[in-house]
């Protein structure tokens, strides 16, 4: 199966910070997802994007299909960004997979 | 809408019991997932149904665990009996493309097993 590598496992950052977190797959895929998981557990949909940039607010995304990773960026972060950013990659006919998570930790 | 809906939120039972965990799926989604997600282990599939038929269910861990989808309004997990290996939180996701498209999560079912 396709495998998800995400990074960098934690982060730690000032509030106000700008940041990037990247997802490399090993595969050609026709899913890719962008989740984060709040400090209270719930799993919400930051960005459905399998390919090309996107854009909700202080964060986007963009996906280098042919290159195989994709990226997210998180501008002027608030303490409220913090939890757990997970990469999820389908290919064709495939369950998704999901990466190990990047940590994030902002401080006020 | 409502999004995906789980009960109970928290669940605190004793080894042996059986446990019941539920879903509603968002309205109009034919595809709906069971995860669970452990520290050791991360998010595992468990099982997916499209149309209320299920689809793959390899990642099912034994014969404890069933799951149904009776209409599409309502799919249920059951753990019989339930080990306290079982503690997990438990996520049911829908979709409306399948594996292609955008999956949508409810809030989990946190399931301890004493």
């Amino acid at each position: 199966g396709i495998q998800v590598e995400q990074s960098p496992p934690d982060l730690i950052l000032q509030e106000g910070a700008n940041s990037t977190l990247r997802c490399n797959f090993s595969d050609s895929v026709n899913n890719l997802q962008w989740f984060h998981q709040n400090p209270w557990g719930q799993l919400i949909n930051l960005f459905y994007i399998p390919s090309g940039t996107k854009q909700n607010g202080r964060l986007s995304a963009t996906t280098v299909a042919t290159e195989r990773y994709s990226l997210l960026y998180i501008s002027s972060s608030q303490t409220t960004d913090s939890g757990v950013y997970f990469c999820a990659v389908g290919g064709s006919g495939s369950r998704l997979t999901f990466g190990e998570g990047t940590q994030l930790t902002v401080n006020p | 809408d409502a999004g995906v809906i789980q009960s109970p939120r928290h669940e605190v039972t004793e080894m042996g019991q059986e446990v019941t965990l539920r879903c509603k799926p968002i309205s109009g989604h034919d595809y709906l997932f069971w995860y669970r997600q452990t520290m050791m282990r991360g998010l595992e599939l468990l099982i997916y149904f499209n149309n209320n038929v299920p689809i793959d269910d390899s990642g099912m861990p034994e014969d404890r665990f069933s799951a149904k989808m009776p209409n599409a309004s309502f799919s249920t997990l059951k753990i019989q009996p339930s080990e306290p290996r079982d503690s997990a939180v438990y996520f049911c996701a829908s979709s409306s493309f399948g594996l292609i498209g955008e999956l949508f999560f409810g809030e989990g079912s946190r399931l301890t097993v004493l």
